[in-house]
């Protein structure tokens, strides 16, 4: 098994770019869920999912949009990026989130000019 | 706000040490979680203790809850420089698993 596999390991991007961060899972979890880290302030979640087709904001969601298509994929859309969402991003996923383990990805490092 | 809240934020020890963590958080939990995570890296689960349970281990972690006071422990016996991280509390409720802003710790030889 890959496990959680994140594209891209890197990415700069300008200014109002739009793009779209790719995660994938191959353990048949439902729960899937992404997170920004800053330095100085742990983790926060931004999206989260507990199957194909529901989605629901995290503490952070304003400037990202998710969808669920899919049990194995969970892409986060940056609609017009800001130099506020410079960040490492981090995908994880779990059988259900309650009483389980969350497995990470590797993480995307993003940085807004 | 974040649910849960670390301390020490910065920890140095010296190999063979033990090493303690604690977190605290506000609100009811189903269970809280501890994770590691080397740097550049993502997170690895360490462990998971229940919110009816008050004490866990797995091989030289112990971990304690309390839940009367919203607060847990992770103890590292025996330490090694492999052990050398940052180490996070989460708190899972609602659907969510909300961590905390972490301990860097560091293991000098």
């Amino acid at each position: 098994n890959a496990g959680v596999t994140q594209t891209p390991k890197f990415q700069v991007l300008k200014t109002g770019q739009s793009m779209t961060l790719q995660c994938a899972q191959d353990m048949n979890h439902e729960y899937m869920s992404w997170y920004r880290q800053d330095p100085g302030m742990g983790l926060r979640l931004i999206h989260y999912s507990v199957g194909a087709g529901i989605t629901d904001q995290g503490e952070v969601p304003n400037g990202y949009n998710v969808s669920r298509s899919t049990t194995e994929d969970f892409p986060l859309r940056l609609l017009s990026a800001a130099p506020s969402q410079t960040s490492v991003y981090f995908c994880a996923s779990s059988w259900t989130v309650s009483y389980n383990e969350q497995f990470f990805g590797p993480g995307t490092r993003l940085t807004v000019l | 706000s974040q649910q849960g809240e670390e301390d020490p934020q910065a920890l140095s020890i010296q190999e063979g040490e033990n090493a303690t963590m604690n977190c605290s958080y506000k609100t009811s939990i189903n269970n809280l979680q501890w994770y590691r995570q080397n740097s550049g890296r993502g997170l690895v689960h360490l462990i998971l203790i229940r919110s009816n349970e008050r004490e866990k281990h797995s091989g030289r972690l112990r971990v304690t809850l309390d839940t009367s006071k919203k607060s847990s422990s992770l103890l590292i016996t025996a330490s090694r420089a492999a052990d050398t991280a940052s180490y996070f509390c989460a708190t899972e409720g609602a659907q969510k698993l909300v961590f905390g802003q972490g301990t860097r710790l560091t293991i000098n030889p």
